[in-house]
């Protein structure tokens, strides 16, 4: 069965500073990974993915990830934290034979 | 596109009332899902769909809780009888294949059980 873990229930950065949001699965075959993102008060949606092809993915709004298979990581980052950052971030991973299953997720604030 | 459209967005009642949950995919998505989310288990898989057909009912609490899917462009959630512990956000998201795409939530219904 795979699974996902996510260190750090909340995480707070300056303005401009750098964003790393950890990630890591279980998985005994090979996972597609997902990190989305939840503003308040709406859905998740997509920040980025990885379903095998290239290790270092890159997201909307300058986030990127890398997949990390000795590590079993799927950490995200962002090299300069914007205010419009701040919202909660979920760590997904997913194979072919099973069903998605979603990290408890970061609450990410960012400080003026 | 309109995107994966819920409604209602909140909904109040009380306890023993039946619920409705509604959702209207994204035209062309084969797969639709139901989550619940708390402050206490975070986001739960509840059910997902392919082609209408359920596959995955696992995640379904108890048996207060059913899922139907009559076609490609509907799907709802009915909790009857309602308890506060029902009280949660619930989305809905639709996505191309069930494998590997990207999931398309819509907003949520905010769903408080008195």
């Amino acid at each position: 069965a795979q699974s996902v873990t996510q260190l750090g229930s909340h995480v707070s950065v300056s303005e401009g500073a750098l964003v790393l949001l950890r990630c890591n699965y279980s998985s005994s075959v090979p996972p597609y990974l997902f990190w989305y993102v939840q503003y308040p008060n709406q859905g998740l949606q997509l920040l980025l993915k990885y379903t095998s092809a290239a290790t270092l993915v890159k997201g909307i709004n300058g986030f990127e990830a890398e997949f990390k298979k000795s590590e079993t990581s799927f950490h995200l980052t962002k090299p300069s934290a914007h205010m419009s950052d701040a919202a909660e971030y979920f760590c997904a991973v997913k194979t072919s034979y099973d069903k998605v299953i979603f990290g408890p997720g970061t609450s990410l604030s960012v400080i003026p | 596109d309109a995107g994966v459209i819920q409604s209602p967005r909140h909904e109040v009642t009380e306890m023993g009332q039946e619920v409705t949950l509604r959702c209207k995919p994204i035209s062309g998505h084969n797969s639709l899902f139901w989550y619940r989310q708390t402050m206490m288990r975070g986001l739960e898989l509840l059910i997902y769909f392919n082609n209408n057909v359920p596959i995955d009912d696992s995640g379904m609490p108890e048996d207060r809780f059913s899922a139907k899917m009559p076609n490609a462009s509907f799907s709802t959630l009915k909790i009857q009888p309602s308890e506060p512990r029902d009280s949660a956000v619930y989305f809905c998201a639709s996505s191309l294949d069930s494998i590997q795409e990207t999931q398309y939530f819509g907003p949520g219904t905010r769903l408080l059980v008195l």
